[in-house]
């Protein structure tokens, strides 16, 4: 079946660093979304991507959908302690449910 | 504001006792609806899929008559975990699909004592 791949599952950084965590699947995805979870919180829906290629930006974090559409990337820039949190990708494909790679937890020190 | 409610947020429960938590689609009709799994520091993982008016379709290794889902309303699915035991502690999220995108209930936090 569909597998979501996602790396690295840890990640510190300084603040002011920057971080990125990559997402991979096993077959092609009609869309792919991120998702940040606080601990103790639910999946917060950050974007979806749809195109392939496709790259969108929300303030300091950067989404990428690969041209084949079935890797995808986050990146922020200039980590915050704002930023700590687990990142999940999830994968979309027509008729199915939302597969989540298993998440890279986040942490920065100030 | 919410467009898919969660009921409730968390419960606490003894051993050997049911639980059953509501998942709602609020703006929305929702033909399927999706319940996920998340045990500590781990990913949501898929249990099954709730569909209105039918059977749901469980993932493998979930059991279906542990994991009681009903969705027999375009609106509401609910799943019933029976005999509860510490294992099960977990928390339990629904989420359902409108034309745009996935929305994700606030997740119920479930602790079997």
């Amino acid at each position: 079946g569909q597998q979501v791949m996602q790396i690295p599952q840890y990640q510190h950084v300084q603040e002011g660093e920057d971080f990125t965590t990559y997402c991979n699947s096993s077959t092609t995805l009609s869309n792919i979304q991120w998702y940040k979870q606080r601990p103790g919180g639910h999946p917060v829906f950050l974007i979806q991507l749809v195109k392939s290629g496709e790259v969108k930006k929300q303030k300091r974090l950067t989404f990428q959908f690969g041209e084949a559409k079935k890797n995808s990337s986050l990146h922020i820039t200039a980590t915050q302690t704002t930023d700590v949190g687990t990142y999940f990708c999830a994968g979309y494909q027509a008729g199915t449910a939302l597969i989540f790679g298993k998440g890279t937890t986040l942490s920065v020190s100030s | 504001g919410a467009v898919v409610s969660q009921h409730p947020s968390w419960v606490i429960c003894k051993s050997g006792t049911s639980v059953k938590i509501e998942c709602r689609s609020l703006d929305f009709q929702a033909t399927t609806m999706f319940w996920y799994r998340q045990f500590p520091k781990q990913s949501l993982m898929l249990m099954a899929t709730s569909n209105e008016g039918s059977k749901a379709t469980y993932e493998q290794g979930v059991e279906k008559d542990k994991f009681l889902i009903n969705h027999a309303s375009l609106t509401l699915s609910t799943l019933t975990v029976t005999s509860a035991h510490p294992e099960d502690s977990s928390f339990y999220i629904c989420s359902a699909r409108d034309p745009s995108r996935v929305h994700f209930g606030q997740g119920t936090r479930l602790t079997v004592v």
